[in-house]
């Protein structure tokens, strides 16, 4: 059974620090793995995908990595600001199904 | 990527009673899924449910508690029965697109049981 590690689970930074978030999980054999946004009470905000095959992606101020093979992912977000604070959740989706294992989140606080 | 939307938003119920959360998606997908996220916690996978056949339940939850209904490719519903206080929680729906490479989840419903 596929484990999602999450560390830390709480961060609190001040504004325009970078923000470095870990996913670790225990069986390599992914599909891909997917970055999200929480708010408090809210939904999911989808934030980037890595396909298995890929090494990183980009967007904006964020960008994510994938070792595969070491089972790690690694979020990074630049020059933080207060309206990044929520919770941010890895989930991985295995490669012979669709079902997504979800970490228990890292909630970030960014000090103005 | 698509637009969810679910009702209700939130609600406020008494113990023994029933609510059903509606899902609502902008476009036609072939799989969707019910999660729970009880306080503090991470999502877990309730059920799958696709079009055109009943759903899938994870261990630990059962079609009479959580029955869902899936009448066509962009609606679907979840029924929260006999509720306890255990139940309250925040309940997502989401969607698969693209052979279910990516997945979109809705706003949420936050339910809470007195």
């Amino acid at each position: 059974k596929q484990e999602v590690t999450q560390i830390p689970a709480a961060l609190s930074v001040p504004e325009g620090e970078n923000l470095v978030l870990n996913c670790s999980f225990t069986d390599s054999a992914i599909y891909n793995l997917q970055w999200f946004r929480q708010d408090p009470g809210k939904g999911l905000t989808s934030l980037l995908l890595i396909q298995s095959s890929q090494r990183e992606q980009t967007s904006g101020r964020l960008n994510a990595s994938l070792d595969k093979s070491s089972g790690r992912s690694t979020l990074y977000i630049a020059a933080s600001q207060p309206g990044d604070s929520a919770t941010y959740l890895c989930a991985v989706r295995p490669s012979d199904d669709y079902k997504l294992s979800f970490g228990a989140g890292t909630t970030v606080t960014v000090r103005a | 990527s698509a637009v969810i939307s679910q009702k209700p938003s939130r609600d406020i119920c008494q113990r023994g009673t029933s609510l059903t959360i509606q899902c609502q998606v902008d476009s036609q997908v072939t799989m969707m899924f019910w999660y729970r996220q009880q306080p503090g916690q991470s999502l877990t996978l309730i059920a799958t449910a696709n079009q055109g056949s009943e759903a899938t339940y994870e261990s630990g939850f059962v079609i009479d508690k959580f029955p869902i209904s899936r009448p066509n490719l962009t609606f679907s519903t979840l029924t929260v029965s006999n509720m306890s206080p255990e139940d309250s929680s925040i309940y997502l729906c989401s969607v698969g697109t693209s052979g279910g490479h990516q997945q979109f989840f809705g706003p949420g419903t936050r339910l809470t049981v007195l």
